[in-house]
């Protein structure tokens, strides 16, 4: 099946700094999602990308599918960017497969 | 719209206890899967069903069961629990061919 792969897998950052997350994944595929999971566990979608760019306030994700990589970038983190970040693609029969995340802490 | 949504979203087992896991959501999709999370990793695909009356087995279905009746409803039962299925459970739905995915706020089970 398609592999997935995330990097780096923990990061801190001082508040205010910008970070990248990158998704690798080993096959084609048609669609890609990312998601923060937040220190109470609650998955939240951020984006449906299947290519190019999409922004919402201080996040944006770029999918480059021919390249089989997607980057989610966060600009001013805030402490409440904490939390887990997955990103995860359809494999067979819509069946999501996710990537082991990065795990982000935001200090002041 | 409330989404998708899990009860409970706690609970403790006793090993070899059996419980269900509640997951409906009001978008009328056609597509719910459940998932598991343990820690340091992603979600891993337990059951899936395509429609109403279809299941199947993902990749990790020993010790759990599925049934889809509604279109709304896709309950997991786990028939005699274990200290291994002590986890994350997420349940989730989309609508084909739109792939975009939507998960409910999840269910803690410890089983001692």
């Amino acid at each position: 099946g398609i592999q997935v792969e995330q990097s780096p897998p923990d990061l801190i950052l001082q508040e205010g700094a910008n970070s990248t997350l990158r998704c690798n994944f080993s096959d084609s595929v048609n669609n890609l999602q990312w998601f923060h999971q937040n220190p109470w566990g609650q998955l939240i979608n951020l984006f449906y990308i299947p290519s190019g760019t999409k922004q919402n306030g201080r996040l944006s994700a770029t999918t480059v599918a021919t390249e089989r990589y997607s980057l989610l970038y966060i600009s001013s983190s805030q402490t409440t960017d904490s939390g887990v970040y997955f990103c995860a693609v359809p494999g067979g029969g819509n069946k999501l497969t996710f990537g082991t995340g990065t795990q982000l802490k935001v200090e002041l | 719209n409330a989404g998708v949504t899990q009860t409970p979203k706690f609970q403790v087992l006793k090993t070899g206890q059996s419980m269900t896991l509640q997951c409906a959501q009001d978008m009328n999709h056609e597509y719910m899967s459940w998932y598991r999370q343990d820690p340091g990793m992603g979600l891993r695909l337990i059951h899936y069903s395509v429609g109403a009356g279809i299941t199947d087995q993902g990749e990790v279905p020993n010790g759990y069961n599925v049934s889809r009746s509604t279109t709304e409803d896709f309950p997991l039962r786990l028939l005699s629990a274990a200290p291994s299925q002590t986890s994350v459970y997420f349940c989730a739905s989309l609508n084909p061919p739109n792939t975009e995915a939507f998960f409910g706020q999840g269910t803690r089970l410890t089983v001692v």
